[in-house]
């Protein structure tokens, strides 16, 4: 397995300004993902991060609005710009391990006024 | 189109009572399957990893299933703390993404 975190574990951010979320873990790993939940919701993907190219982003998601960065084998960001109220949700990181498991942070909890 | 499907949506159980919840997935070859737990406001938590039809994993009260069409997590005489949604999910062969039901919200009451 691995240990996660994130920071912040919560904010409350105005509409119009930027939240960077840091994702940090315990072991080097190649993959990183990067998800949203919303309330009630189940899990979805943002994008995927590998260290040493650019994130791959799913579709609805766009790199202006959610700018990933991996700088090495154990950290990633992920910024949500410009904000709006719709994008409340829980913002998760997981990584890759052997055999296909993925283990996730504990979430950062964001709330846009 | 890969898809996975979990139900019921929400269960409630009385302490001691044993269930089963069900996912139905939908894969081009079927590289896992794994089985997570979530409670309110935090990140899922890794339970099992199923990767052959009859395969079984057991961890305390919990043990998960495997069949070519579905998995199974049965609950053996549950206790309030086992309240979370349950969260069941695949990757394929094609790719490491993994792919969401929509959970089973488990409540159990003493």
């Amino acid at each position: 397995s691995a240990v996660i975190s994130q920071k912040p574990s919560r904010d409350i951010c105005q509409r119009g300004t930027s939240l960077t979320i840091q994702c940090q873990v315990d072991s080097q790993v190649t993959m990183m993902f990067w998800y949203r939940q919303q309330p009630g919701q189940s899990l979805t993907l943002i994008a995927t991060a590998n260290q040493g190219s650019e994130a791959t982003y799913e579709s609805g998601f766009v790199i202006d609005k959610f700018p990933i960065s991996r700088p090495n084998l154990t950290f990633s960001t992920l910024t949500v710009s410009n904000m709006s109220p719709e994008d409340s949700s829980i913002y998760l990181c997981s990584v890759l391990l052997g055999r296909g498991e993925q283990y996730f942070g504990p979430g950062t909890r964001l709330t846009v006024t | 189109e890969d898809q996975v499907t979990q139900s019921p949506e929400a269960l409630r159980l009385q302490e001691g009572e044993s269930s089963s919840l069900n996912c139905s997935y939908t894969v081009s070859g079927l590289r896992g399957l794994f089985w997570y737990r979530q409670d309110p406001g935090k990140g899922p938590e890794f339970l099992f990893t199923l990767y052959s039809a009859g395969e079984e994993k057991e961890k305390e009260r919990l043990k998960a299933t495997l069949t070519k069409k579905e998995s199974f997590l049965h609950i053996t005489a549950p206790k309030p703390e086992d309240s979370a949604t349950y969260l069941c999910a695949v990757t394929s062969y094609n790719t490491d993404k993994l792919i969401f039901g929509t959970g089973t919200r488990l409540q159990v009451f003493p």
